[in-house]
């Protein structure tokens, strides 16, 4: 079984630029959730995407963006980059959307790690 | 008030000691709650998942949950110091995981 992979595993960038994240989901999984985790904080939701269609966002500004394909890759694009970006960047992939009484657990890859000069 | 809740760290037990970890969340429309470990400079991995009252069990590890009080709990029985890590209680309603901010444990040889 493979697991969820992420690229890059690190990227710099400056304020100002765009970037473009990529995360393959665990064999089997249709469902990719993206999140944003600064030093020392948990992770906080970005968005999900269910059969290439958004299906849920947390508190973040338009200019954090995302697609999924129809093999349940996804990407995460950030436009105008500001310092407060950088942080750790973590996908998550599971099996289905429930909505209702059981949710499926959400594995997570390993990451990419931006940093915004 | 955060929608989930960790006690503060860091936590230091000795080895062979019981760990025991809490979380409180607000969102009554949280249905299911996971525990997750995340090692310095690595990603979150799952170690729990609980989803009904009562208590579950996997190898020294034991989750309690208790909807009424809106309370989760984590205990490690017989720590070890590779037990040694961040971690994070996630309630999930609908779409999203909502994190607390994680609790530091360290187990002293």
């Amino acid at each position: 079984e493979t697991g969820v992979t992420q690229s890059p595993t690190h990227l710099i960038k400056t304020r100002g630029q765009q970037v473009t994240l990529r995360c393959s989901s665990q064999s089997g999984h249709n469902t990719v959730s993206w999140y944003q985790q600064a030093l020392g904080q948990g992770p906080q939701f970005i968005f999900q995407y269910y059969r290439e269609e958004e299906n849920g966002r947390g508190n973040f500004p338009p200019r954090f963006s995302g697609l999924q394909f129809p093999n349940y890759s996804s990407e995460l694009n950030v436009n105008a980059l500001e310092l407060d970006d950088s942080a750790l960047y973590l996908c998550a992939s599971s099996l289905g959307v429930t909505g209702g009484v059981k949710n499926q657990p959400q594995h997570f890859g390993d990451g990419t790690r931006l940093s915004i000069l | 008030q955060k929608e989930v809740e960790q006690n503060s760290g860091p936590l230091s037990v000795p080895e062979g000691a019981i760990a025991s970890l809490n979380c409180t969340y607000s969102d009554r429309g949280s249905q299911s709650f996971f525990w997750y470990r995340q090692y310095s400079g690595k990603s979150p991995e799952l170690i729990m998942s609980i989803y009904s009252n009562g208590d579950k069990e996997d190898g020294r590890f034991t989750a309690q949950l208790n909807k009424a009080s809106q309370y989760v709990s984590l205990l490690i029985r017989d720590s070890q110091p590779s037990d040694s890590a961040t971690y994070l209680c996630a309630g999930n309603s609908g779409s999203r995981l909502t994190f607390g901010e994680g609790t530091q444990l360290t187990v002293n040889p």
